[in-house]
Protein backbone atom coordinates (compact mmCIF):
# COMPACT_ATOMS: atom_id res chain seq x y z
CA UNK A 1 0.00 0.00 0.00
CA UNK A 2 1.02 3.44 0.23
CA UNK A 3 3.30 4.14 3.32
CA UNK A 4 5.86 6.08 4.54
CA UNK A 5 8.36 5.07 7.16
CA UNK A 6 10.31 7.54 8.89
CA UNK A 7 13.27 7.10 11.70
CA UNK A 8 13.59 7.80 14.10
CA UNK A 9 10.57 9.17 16.27
CA UNK A 10 12.82 10.70 18.86
CA UNK A 11 15.95 12.32 18.55
CA UNK A 12 18.01 14.18 20.84
CA UNK A 13 21.28 15.72 20.06
CA UNK A 14 23.46 18.40 21.38
CA UNK A 15 23.79 21.80 19.46
CA UNK A 16 26.24 22.13 17.37
CA UNK A 17 25.78 18.29 16.34
CA UNK A 18 24.77 17.03 13.04
CA UNK A 19 21.02 14.91 13.05
CA UNK A 20 19.95 12.88 9.83
CA UNK A 21 16.31 11.53 9.47
CA UNK A 22 15.72 9.02 7.64
CA UNK A 23 12.48 7.91 5.06
CA UNK A 24 11.28 5.20 3.09
CA UNK A 25 8.52 5.20 0.81
CA UNK A 26 6.65 2.24 -1.04
CA UNK A 27 5.46 3.74 -4.54
CA UNK A 28 8.71 3.88 -6.93
CA UNK A 29 6.72 6.21 -9.01
CA UNK A 30 6.66 8.86 -6.57
CA UNK A 31 8.85 12.09 -7.72
CA UNK A 32 8.21 14.24 -4.88
CA UNK A 33 9.83 14.05 -1.65
CA UNK A 34 9.15 17.31 0.79
CA UNK A 35 10.03 17.80 4.14
CA UNK A 36 8.20 19.74 6.89
CA UNK A 37 9.03 21.55 10.12
CA UNK A 38 6.08 21.30 12.83
CA UNK A 39 6.51 23.32 16.07
CA UNK A 40 4.20 22.65 18.75
CA UNK A 41 1.01 24.30 18.37
CA UNK A 42 1.84 25.47 14.79
CA UNK A 43 1.17 24.49 11.28
CA UNK A 44 3.73 22.47 9.12
CA UNK A 45 5.63 24.11 6.98
CA UNK A 46 8.17 23.00 4.43
CA UNK A 47 11.73 23.30 5.26
CA UNK A 48 13.20 21.80 1.49
CA UNK A 49 12.19 19.54 -0.79
CA UNK A 50 13.54 17.36 -3.51
CA UNK A 51 12.14 15.77 -6.97
CA UNK A 52 13.54 12.76 -8.24
CA UNK A 53 15.57 13.75 -10.87
CA UNK A 54 17.57 15.23 -8.56
CA UNK A 55 20.29 13.29 -5.69
CA UNK A 56 20.87 15.86 -3.51
CA UNK A 57 19.74 19.16 -2.58
CA UNK A 58 21.23 21.66 0.05
CA UNK A 59 20.34 24.98 1.97
CA UNK A 60 22.63 26.70 4.00
CA UNK A 61 22.73 24.19 7.16
CA UNK A 62 19.90 21.40 5.88
CA UNK A 63 20.06 19.24 2.77
CA UNK A 64 18.35 16.16 1.55
CA UNK A 65 19.69 13.16 -0.18
CA UNK A 66 17.52 10.27 -2.37
CA UNK A 67 18.36 7.26 -3.28
CA UNK A 68 15.29 6.26 -5.96
CA UNK A 69 16.85 2.75 -6.14
CA UNK A 70 16.61 1.72 -2.68
CA UNK A 71 13.71 4.19 -2.31
CA UNK A 72 15.02 6.02 0.24
CA UNK A 73 15.54 9.85 1.54
CA UNK A 74 16.94 11.68 4.26
CA UNK A 75 17.18 15.03 5.97
CA UNK A 76 20.28 16.03 7.67
CA UNK A 77 21.03 19.15 9.47
CA UNK A 78 24.30 20.39 10.36
CA UNK A 79 25.21 22.68 13.51
CA UNK A 80 22.30 22.12 15.19
CA UNK A 81 20.65 24.94 17.02
CA UNK A 82 18.02 25.07 19.71
CA UNK A 83 15.40 26.54 17.96
CA UNK A 84 16.00 23.83 15.31
CA UNK A 85 13.72 21.34 17.96
CA UNK A 86 10.98 20.92 16.31
CA UNK A 87 8.76 17.86 14.53
CA UNK A 88 10.44 16.97 11.25
CA UNK A 89 8.21 15.15 8.90
CA UNK A 90 9.01 13.34 5.61
CA UNK A 91 6.44 12.95 2.91
CA UNK A 92 6.41 11.10 -0.53
CA UNK A 93 3.99 12.19 -3.47
CA UNK A 94 2.02 9.02 -4.67
CA UNK A 95 -0.95 8.34 -7.43
CA UNK A 96 -1.85 8.80 -10.45
CA UNK A 97 -0.66 11.40 -12.91
CA UNK A 98 -2.66 14.57 -11.68
CA UNK A 99 -3.88 12.89 -8.70
CA UNK A 100 -1.20 12.76 -6.34
CA UNK A 101 -1.32 13.44 -3.10
CA UNK A 102 1.28 13.85 -0.07
CA UNK A 103 1.76 10.87 2.02
CA UNK A 104 3.66 11.63 5.36
CA UNK A 105 5.76 9.56 7.55
CA UNK A 106 4.84 9.78 11.49
CA UNK A 107 7.28 12.56 12.25
CA UNK A 108 10.90 12.36 14.13
CA UNK A 109 10.59 14.92 17.63
CA UNK A 110 13.96 16.51 17.16
CA UNK A 111 15.53 18.24 20.34
CA UNK A 112 18.48 20.18 20.39
CA UNK A 113 20.06 20.33 23.72
CA UNK A 114 21.93 23.82 24.09
CA UNK B 1 -1.73 36.64 -0.36
CA UNK B 2 -3.41 35.42 3.25
CA UNK B 3 -2.42 32.11 2.97
CA UNK B 4 -4.48 29.34 3.12
CA UNK B 5 -7.20 30.05 6.08
CA UNK B 6 -9.03 27.25 8.34
CA UNK B 7 -12.03 28.25 10.74
CA UNK B 8 -12.66 27.97 12.91
CA UNK B 9 -9.27 27.42 14.97
CA UNK B 10 -10.69 25.93 17.62
CA UNK B 11 -14.06 23.92 17.83
CA UNK B 12 -15.93 22.43 20.41
CA UNK B 13 -18.62 20.15 20.28
CA UNK B 14 -20.61 17.65 21.91
CA UNK B 15 -21.20 14.23 21.62
CA UNK B 16 -23.68 13.98 18.45
CA UNK B 17 -23.44 17.34 16.79
CA UNK B 18 -22.09 17.96 13.57
CA UNK B 19 -18.62 19.68 13.46
CA UNK B 20 -18.21 21.72 9.81
CA UNK B 21 -14.32 22.76 9.17
CA UNK B 22 -14.08 25.69 6.18
CA UNK B 23 -10.58 25.87 4.47
CA UNK B 24 -9.69 28.70 1.83
CA UNK B 25 -6.88 27.52 -0.04
CA UNK B 26 -4.24 30.22 -1.16
CA UNK B 27 -5.38 32.03 -3.98
CA UNK B 28 -4.52 30.12 -7.22
CA UNK B 29 -4.15 27.04 -5.71
CA UNK B 30 -7.25 24.74 -6.73
CA UNK B 31 -5.82 21.25 -5.24
CA UNK B 32 -6.85 20.85 -1.19
CA UNK B 33 -5.79 18.49 1.27
CA UNK B 34 -7.37 17.20 4.69
CA UNK B 35 -5.09 15.94 7.05
CA UNK B 36 -5.90 14.78 10.81
CA UNK B 37 -3.41 14.96 13.78
CA UNK B 38 -3.42 13.11 16.86
CA UNK B 39 -1.97 14.54 19.63
CA UNK B 40 1.94 13.61 19.31
CA UNK B 41 1.30 11.85 16.30
CA UNK B 42 1.80 12.38 12.26
CA UNK B 43 -0.05 13.74 9.69
CA UNK B 44 -2.77 11.26 8.32
CA UNK B 45 -4.31 11.93 4.92
CA UNK B 46 -8.05 12.30 4.57
CA UNK B 47 -9.14 13.18 1.35
CA UNK B 48 -7.71 15.03 -1.39
CA UNK B 49 -9.77 17.28 -3.86
CA UNK B 50 -10.01 19.66 -6.28
CA UNK B 51 -12.78 21.97 -7.29
CA UNK B 52 -16.05 20.29 -7.64
CA UNK B 53 -14.54 16.87 -7.26
CA UNK B 54 -13.12 14.12 -5.11
CA UNK B 55 -9.87 12.97 -5.89
CA UNK B 56 -8.88 10.82 -3.41
CA UNK B 57 -10.69 9.78 -0.62
CA UNK B 58 -9.08 7.17 1.15
CA UNK B 59 -8.34 8.55 4.04
CA UNK B 60 -11.85 9.19 5.22
CA UNK B 61 -13.93 6.89 7.70
CA UNK B 62 -17.31 5.77 5.27
CA UNK B 63 -19.15 6.99 7.62
CA UNK B 64 -19.95 10.17 9.29
CA UNK B 65 -17.14 11.85 7.84
CA UNK B 66 -17.55 13.72 4.21
CA UNK B 67 -15.85 16.78 2.56
CA UNK B 68 -16.44 19.07 -0.62
CA UNK B 69 -15.08 22.05 -2.61
CA UNK B 70 -17.59 23.69 -4.51
CA UNK B 71 -17.00 25.98 -7.31
CA UNK B 72 -17.19 29.11 -5.22
CA UNK B 73 -16.14 28.93 -1.70
CA UNK B 74 -14.12 27.38 0.69
CA UNK B 75 -13.79 23.14 1.29
CA UNK B 76 -15.95 22.07 3.53
CA UNK B 77 -14.76 19.43 5.61
CA UNK B 78 -18.01 17.67 7.92
CA UNK B 79 -18.01 15.48 10.66
CA UNK B 80 -21.67 14.64 11.25
CA UNK B 81 -22.34 12.88 14.72
CA UNK B 82 -19.07 13.48 16.46
CA UNK B 83 -17.67 11.11 18.90
CA UNK B 84 -14.66 11.53 21.31
CA UNK B 85 -12.75 9.98 19.34
CA UNK B 86 -13.20 12.74 16.36
CA UNK B 87 -11.19 14.86 19.04
CA UNK B 88 -8.23 16.21 17.02
CA UNK B 89 -5.87 18.48 14.87
CA UNK B 90 -7.63 19.14 11.27
CA UNK B 91 -5.18 20.56 8.77
CA UNK B 92 -6.06 21.74 5.43
CA UNK B 93 -3.39 22.28 3.06
CA UNK B 94 -3.57 23.59 -0.62
CA UNK B 95 -1.01 23.49 -4.09
CA UNK B 96 -1.42 24.36 -7.74
CA UNK B 97 -0.54 20.54 -8.83
CA UNK B 98 -0.81 17.08 -6.72
CA UNK B 99 3.04 16.52 -6.93
CA UNK B 100 4.05 20.30 -5.92
CA UNK B 101 4.67 22.01 -2.52
CA UNK B 102 1.58 22.11 -0.48
CA UNK B 103 0.74 25.03 2.15
CA UNK B 104 -0.28 24.36 5.64
CA UNK B 105 -3.17 26.34 7.44
CA UNK B 106 -3.19 27.06 10.91
CA UNK B 107 -5.26 23.82 11.26
CA UNK B 108 -8.40 23.79 13.42
CA UNK B 109 -8.67 22.15 16.62
CA UNK B 110 -11.83 20.07 17.34
CA UNK B 111 -12.57 19.17 20.81
CA UNK B 112 -15.44 16.61 21.28
CA UNK B 113 -16.88 16.84 24.90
Amino acid sequence: GENVEQHPSTLSVQEGDSAVIKCTYSDSASNYFPWYKQELGKRPQLIIDIRSNVGEKKDQRIAVTLNKTAKHFSLHITETQPEDSAVYFCAASMGQGGSEKLVFGKGTKLTVNP
Amino acid sequence: NAGVMQNPRHLVRRRGQEARLRCSPMKGHSHVYWYRQLPEEGLKFMVYLQKENIIDESGMPKERFSAEFPKEGPSILRIQQVVRGDSAAYFCASSNQGNTEAFFGQGTRLTVV
